[in-house]
């Protein structure tokens, strides 16, 4: 059965910093998907950044970033020029046919 | 495009009742995935149904709990006889059919047994 596995309970960055979340996941299949989510607060679950295994090319949207490492079965989320507003918990998942595989998240705190 | 509606947003019910949750998928979309988020813990997997059949149900709990999503109409997750274990963010999701990996989700139904 495929995990993901989130190392990181909670993180900390100072605003307009650099974070990095950690993700590793385990599958014997080669094809499929990863993605991070976001969950503020208010619950509702944001798509953050996707990235399709086929591709060598790191997934980049705006100031998320992924390190997508194939071999490695490790996929972490960069933050870059962290703001207040991505204070939330952060979920790595994987996804190979009908669902999605969750990690147990990562908390992320931003400091002003 | 109205995302995924799920309502009630919050339900409250006594040990023994029966909960029926809610789930509206985004226009155009016809496969609907509900996931269970226990307190500290990450989202798990339940059923994914497409319009008028169950197409794995593999994360059920075998009893109590079942799930349809009709011809007409929005999907419902129901919990027969609730528990205290019960009490959890309940999630919808849904993605169009052509679509391979993206799945868009509710806004969740938090569920709590008192």
């Amino acid at each position: 059965a495929q995990t993901v596995t989130q190392s990181q309970p909670e993180m900390s960055v100072q605003e307009a910093e650099t974070v990095t979340l950690s993700c590793t996941y385990d599958t014997s299949e080669s094809d499929y998907y990863l993605f991070w989510y976001k969950q503020p607060p208010s619950r509702q679950m944001i798509l953050v950044i996707r990235q399709e295994a086929y591709k060598q090319q790191n997934a980049t949207e705006n100031r998320f970033s992924v390190n997508f490492q194939k071999a490695a079965k490790s996929f972490s989320l960069k933050i870059s020029d962290s703001q207040l507003g991505d204070a939330a918990m952060y979920f790595c998942a994987y996804k190979n046919g009908n669902k999605l595989v969750f990690g147990a998240g990562t908390i992320l705190r931003v400091k002003s | 495009n109205a995302g995924v509606m799920q309502n009630p947003r919050h339900l409250v019910r006594r040990r023994g009742q029966e909960a029926r949750l809610r789930c509206s998928p985004m226009k155009g979309h016809s496969h609907v995935y509900w996931y269970r988020q226990l307190p500290e813990e990450g989202l798990k997997f339940m059923v994914y149904l497409q319009k008028e059949n169950i197409i794995d149900e593999s994360g059920m709990p075998k009893e109590r709990f079942s799930a349809e999503f009709p011809k007409e109409g929005p999907s419902i997750l129901r919990i027969q006889q609730v528990v205290r274990g019960d009490s959890a963010a309940y999630f919808c999701a849904s993605s169009p059919e052509k679509t391979a990996y993206e799945q868009y989700f509710g806004p969740g139904t938090r569920l709590t047994v008192t």
